[in-house]
């Protein structure tokens, strides 16, 4: 099955400064990658996706990079702001293969004001 | 409703008690799928319906884990002989079945075991 790594597991920065976070997956026939955050006693909410015939996609001060060779793919958050904090899921998914969603363990992001 | 709803939003039980968490998912939703979360982990698959049929119950930990979706809309999950070890926020999602494949989050039920 998929096994899908992320890190870093925690990650503070400046308000304003930009973060990233990485995650691999290990099937190739994953197709579809979404991002969710979660705030503290909520559900995981949908950010930002990318398929896998696309390499970037750019929701405003997000954006998500996917390289299909290597297996990987990131978020980026620039101009940070407080609200950006939370917890960060990425997934791997293909419909190829059971129709199941793969999660990261997350990333805690903290904003500091 | 406008969400996926799922009750109780928390659940204490004892050792050896049966629990039913329910979702009631996005009107319209065909598929429904359960993860459980740990603390400071991602969301972890259990069971993954289209329609009314459990199409992948792979993630099942057990046989004291079974699930139901009997009319293709709500679904319960169904937890017999808890042990310490269930405690955990049971999360239910759905979406629309198409490709699309986003997935919508209810809030969670947070079972505690003790």
């Amino acid at each position: 099955g998929e096994n899908v790594e992320q890190h870093p597991s925690t990650l503070s920065v400046q308000e304003g400064d930009s973060a990233v976070i990485k995650c691999t997956y290990s099937d190739s026939a994953s197709n579809y990658f979404p991002w969710y955050k979660q705030e503290l006693g909520k559900g995981p909410q949908l950010i930002i996706d990318i398929r896998s015939n696309v390499g970037e996609k750019k929701d405003q001060r997000i954006a998500v990079t996917l390289n299909k060779t290597a297996k990987h793919f990131s978020l980026h958050i620039t101009e940070t702001q407080p609200e950006d904090s939370a917890v960060y899921f990425c997934a791997a998914y293909s419909t190829y293969g059971g129709n199941q969603f793969y999660f990261g363990t997350g990333t805690s992001l903290t904003v500091i004001p | 409703g406008a969400g996926v709803s799922q009750t109780p939003s928390n659940k204490v039980t004892e050792k050896g008690k049966y629990v039913e968490l329910r979702c009631d998912p996005i009107s319209g939703h065909t598929a429904l799928y359960w993860y459980r979360q740990s603390l400071g982990q991602g969301p972890e698959f259990l069971i993954y319906f289209q329609g009314t049929g459990a199409a992948d119950d792979s993630g099942l930990p057990n046989d004291r884990f079974f699930a139901v979706r009997p009319e293709g809309s709500v679904s319960t999950l169904k937890i017999q002989r808890t042990e310490r070890g269930d405690s955990a926020v049971y999360l239910c999602a759905s979406s629309s079945g198409t490709n699309t494949g986003e997935l919508f989050f209810g809030e969670g039920s947070r079972l505690t075991v003790l």
